[in-house]
């Protein structure tokens, strides 16, 4: 089946404990991305990667690293997580080309204390 | 950058009328405007989209309608039922499509 996973789901955790969000899609897109949704804000770009090896800054990068060393795989990285990064976050994959449909994965809700 | 705005934030519509939510664009670039439905708990799901070359397309009970000297783009979903209320979200992508900005979305009420 055609999906984009990410791990963990739900997730709690204490200012400044290093954490990990994986992402990983089994479609060979080339485009990934990594958004944060927070109420009245919807959907803001944190980071996207265009190929392997490929990164860039999406509107709200700030706090947030990713490494994109497989096609497949796009983790988040927050360093030194802060109560402003609780929210909830979405990894979402596409085909190049402009036209293409983005697929979400299934969102990972992070607290942090 | 691209800044995409979208109206209204929440609307609440009696079982069976219809629904429109608008949105609009900065980036004359942007070519690519697809609008997202997002269920209670679940992730964003593209529900339909539209390409910068075609002024309205039609899928069953929803439309979406561009205007690109205004730059605004609408949804319209006729004969709404209970099971359309969800937070809608458009979007607007560049050139390249590397990235899709997303508006603020709107929260979709049906009321049977």
């Amino acid at each position: 089946e055609a999906q984009v996973t990410q791990n963990p789901r739900y997730l709690i955790t204490v200012t400044g404990k290093k954490l990990t969000v994986t992402c990983s899609q089994n479609m060979n897109h080339e485009y990934m991305s990594w958004y944060r949704q927070d109420p009245g804000l919807g959907l803001r770009q944190i980071y996207y990667s265009m190929n392997v090896e490929v990164t860039d800054k999406g509107d709200v990068p700030e706090g947030y690293k990713v490494s994109r060393k497989e096609k497949r795989n796009f983790p988040l990285i927050l360093e030194s997580p802060s109560p402003n990064q609780t929210s909830l976050y979405f990894c979402a994959s596409r085909r190049a080309g402009s036209y293409n449909e983005q697929f979400f994965g299934p969102g990972t809700r992070l607290t942090v204390l | 950058g691209e800044n995409v705005e979208q109206h209204p934030s929440t609307l609440s519509v009696q079982e069976g009328d219809s629904a429109v939510i608008k949105c609009t664009y900065s980036d004359s670039a942007s070519n690519y405007f697809p609008w997202y439905k997002q269920e209670l708990g679940k992730r964003p799901q593209l529900i339909i989209d539209i390409r910068s070359n075609v002024g309205e397309k039609k899928d069953q009970r929803i439309a979406v309608t561009l205007n690109k000297t205004a730059k605004h783009f609408s949804l319209h979903i006729t004969e709404t039922q209970p099971e359309d209320s969800a937070v809608y979200f458009c979007a607007a992508g560049g050139q390249y499509g590397n990235k899709l900005v997303f508006g603020a979305g709107t929260i979709l009420r049906v009321k049977s």
